[in-house]
């Protein structure tokens, strides 16, 4: 089946650096991706929507200054967490559709900022 | 429907029993509705899926029950097993939107030997 990759798996940073994220789609293409966030024993938030050639649509009440995504090609979306601060530790899930309706998602990325 | 913050309500069941796992969703007009399984410090893995024309479907040991008109759905697992163990998120697809998902609140699932 389809496969979706994150890079990387886990990060560790000091606060008020800046950490990128990036997601592939390895066997297709993708001109939509999605941005997820969980914080531990919670649901899955969506952040955003990762547009190819356009800019991302965000959800309510996620910063995009914050948060930048850029989405390059076919296969490839990136999320910077800037100036990141212990409270954006989190996990972050990245997702691509597939065919119809199915969504795959990546094995998602582990952030702590100290 | 919109997942909050609250902690996940945990299910817990005896290897070989069956397991129902409860989601309710909050958009009557979502089309689309899916059920994960998330192991620990991994990505949701896809179980099975049911559009809102259909109000049941079958899988390999599981299934969904969708009931539009009390907005529920359902995961029924069969013969639990311990590789079952994990936490089972629904979602659910707007029809006027294209691909995003809306997460459920998540249930833990543990299945005692």
């Amino acid at each position: 089946g389809a496969v979706v990759s994150q890079h990387p798996s886990r990060v560790i940073c000091k606060s008020g650096t800046s950490v990128k994220i990036e997601c592939r789609s390895l066997d297709f293409q993708a001109t939509t991706m999605f941005w997820y966030r969980q914080f531990p024993k919670q649901s899955l938030m969506l952040m955003a929507t990762s547009n190819e050639g356009s800019k991302a649509t965000y959800e309510q009440g996620v910063e995009k200054d914050k948060f930048l995504i850029n989405h390059a090609s076919l296969t490839l979306s990136t999320l910077t967490v800037t100036s990141a601060h212990p409270e954006d530790s989190s996990f972050y899930i990245c997702s691509a559709p597939g065919l119809k309706e199915t969504q795959y998602f990546g094995p998602g990325t582990r952030l702590l900022v100290l | 429907g919109e997942s909050v913050g609250l902690h996940l309500p945990t299910l817990s069941v005896q290897e070989g029993d069956n397991s129902i796992i409860n989601c309710a969703y909050s958009n009557s007009a979502s089309d689309y509705f899916i059920w994960y399984k998330q192991e620990s410090g991994k990505g949701p893995q896809f179980i099975i899926d049911i559009r809102s024309n259909m109000d049941k479907r079958q899988g390999q040991r599981v299934t969904v029950l969708l009931n539009k008109t009390v907005k529920h759905l359902s995961l029924q697992i069969a013969a639990t097993q311990p590789g079952d163990s994990a936490v089972y998120f629904c979602a659910e697809k707007l029809a006027s939107n294209t691909g995003k998902l809306i997460f459920g609140q998540g249930t833990t699932l543990q299945v005692k030997p």
